[in-house]
C-alpha cells in the first residue's frame, strides 16, 4: 500500500528555520516525482515544487523559487521542504504528493496527511 | 504560467440532484492534461479524475469528466451526501502546475 506519512505540526516564530519532511513507503520512492502543495487556511491548493528522487532533479513554482527548498534522501525515502526564515505568511498546512509519471507533468494521486505549520510572534 | 478559473464558486444542491462544475484554462491544455480533485473538511484532497476523463481507482462512476483544450467538465449524476465538498481542477501540461480556485458544492 502506497503511503506519504508526514510529520507533525509545528509551531514557530517569524525568523525561525524549519524543515518538515515526509516518507514515502508502499512504492520505488527513486521513480517517482515527490511534490509539496500549500493551502492557505480557508484558501485554495498552490504548488510549489517537486523532486525526482532517482536524481535529485528539482522543479520549482516560480512563486516559491528562492522562498524554500526541497531535497530527497533517496537512502531513506523521505523526502523535505524547508525554510531559511519563516514569516508569518508562511502559515499553512503543507502536503506532500506523488507525481504518477515518471516525468513533472503529472496529476498527483497519493497525498500526504499535511503538516499544518504556524508562525506568530 | 496557465490559469485555471473554476465556476461556479459555490454549488447549493439537494441530494439527488445533478452537479456541473466547471474549469476553463487560459491556454490550452493539450494532451487533456486535467485532473480533479475532491477535498472534504479536514481531510487532505483525493484524486478523482485525471486525463480530463478517466476515474481514478475506487471513484464511483456518478462522477465524471469531459471536456478538452481549454474547457472541462466535472459532473456529479446524483449527488450523496458523502460528495458535498470542494472540488479543484488541476493542469498538469505545463510546469508551473497549477490548480483551479475551488468550486465548493454545499448541501441547500
Amino acid at each position: 500500500e502506497v503511503q506519504l506519512v508526514q510529520s507533525g505540526t509545528e509551531v514557530k516564530e517569524p525568523g525561525e528555520s524549519l524543515k518538515i519532511s515526509c516518507m514515502g513507503s508502499g512504492y520505488t520512492f527513486t521513480n517517482r516525482w515527490i511534490g509539496w502543495v500549500r493551502q492557505v487556511p480557508g484558501k485554495g491548493l498552490e504548488w510549489m515544487g517537486s523532486i525526482y528522487p532517482g536524481d535529485s532533479t528539482i522543479m520549482y513554482s516560480p512563486s516559491f523559487q528562492g522562498q524554500v527548498t526541497i531535497s530527497a534522501d533517496k537512502s531513506t525515502n523521505v523526502a523535505s521542504l524547508q525554510w531559511s526564515s519563516l514569516k508569518t505568511s508562511d502559515t499553512a498546512m503543507y502536503y506532500c504528493v506523488r507525481g504518477y509519471y515518471g516525468t513533472i507533468n503529472s496529476y498527483f494521486d497519493y497525498w500526504g496527511q499535511g503538516i499544518l505549520v504556524s508562525v506568530s510572534p | 504560467e496557465i490559469v485555471l478559473t473554476q465556476s461556479p464558486g459555490t454549488l447549493s444542491l439537494s441530494p439527488g440532484e445533478r452537479a456541473t462544475l466547471s474549469c476553463r484554462a487560459s491556454q490550452s491544455v493539450s494532451s487533456n492534461y486535467l485532473a480533479w480533485y475532491q477535498q472534504k473538511p479536514g481531510q487532505a484532497p483525493r484524486l478523482l479524475i485525471y486525463g480530463a476523463s478517466s476515474r481514478a481507482t475506487g471513484i464511483p462512476d456518478r462522477f465524471s469528466g469531459s471536456g478538452s483544450g481549454t474547457e472541462f467538465t466535472l459532473a456529479i449524476s446524483r449527488l450523496e451526501p458523502e460528495d458535498f465538498a470542494v472540488f479543484y481542477c488541476q493542469q498538469y501540461h505545463t510546469s508551473p502546475l497549477t490548480f483551479g480556485q475551488g468550486t465548493k458544492v454545499e448541501l441547500k
